[in-house]
């Protein structure tokens, strides 16, 4: 079965240290690709997603990702990370040629210390 | 435009009780989805809404489980005879659908459920 795993449960890093959150998938078709942040007492909100084309995606606050199709990967990156960066963050997967639900991965609890 | 709202925002209830949560999808995205956000379980796929027909209804977890859609729009996601493992948030998200294909989920605030 697809699955999508993300290898850091809870990460703490301290104001201006960089971010990077793996995300791994099974599937070896085509996929879409995305991030999501649910923020505290907060909904579930699109950080940005991969669907074609350059392989290197830039979302908001500073956040990106890189696809690279041979590794199966789709890692979350951020430069300088903010106290208010700290939220749950989720990577997902849509198949191609699906009714287009998504397979999340278990999420990582990101924690900024000011 | 406003976003995915859905209701309760909570719900507590007793085991073997009916529930029945909604979801009011962007206005016009044809695509709606249903998810349970659990402890142990993560972010699970539910149903799946084209319209008002289900043609992906493989994640709900039991019989006691059904949900239906009305006019294209508000959807209602039933669990009967609760059981204590149904006690999860669970979300709504919605999208449009162009050439077959859907687009970005936008998600709901979702409805947390506790079963006493």
């Amino acid at each position: 079965a697809q699955s999508v795993s993300q290898h850091n449960h809870h990460v703490i890093l301290s104001e201006a240290a960089s971010l990077e959150l793996g995300c791994n998938y099974s599937y070896g078709g085509t996929v879409n690709l995305f991030w999501y942040v649910q923020y505290p007492g907060q909904h579930l909100q699109l950080l940005l997603k991969y669907f074609s084309g350059d392989p290197l995606v830039k979302g908001i606050k500073g956040f990106e990702a890189e696809f690279i199709k041979s590794k199966f990967s789709f890692n979350l990156r951020k430069p300088s990370v903010q106290w208010s960066d700290t939220a749950e963050y989720f990577c997902a997967v849509r198949l191609s040629g699906n009714t287009g639900k998504l397979i999340f991965g278990q999420g990582t609890t990101l924690q900024v210390k000011p | 435009g406003a976003g995915v709202s859905q209701s309760p925002s909570n719900k507590v209830t007793e085991k073997g009780k009916d529930v029945e949560l909604r979801c009011d999808p962007i206005s016009g995205h044809t695509a709606l989805y249903w998810y349970r956000q659990s402890l142990g379980q993560g972010l699970e796929f539910l149903i799946y809404f084209q319209g008002n027909s289900a043609p992906d209804k493989s994640g709900l977890p039991s019989d006691r489980f059904s949900a239906e859609r009305t006019g294209g729009s508000v959807s209602t996601l039933t669990i009967q005879r609760t059981q204590q493992e149904d006690s999860a948030v669970y979300l709504c998200a919605s999208s449009t659908r162009l050439a077959g294909v859907t687009d970005t989920q936008y998600f709901g605030p979702g409805t947390r459920l506790t079963v006493l």
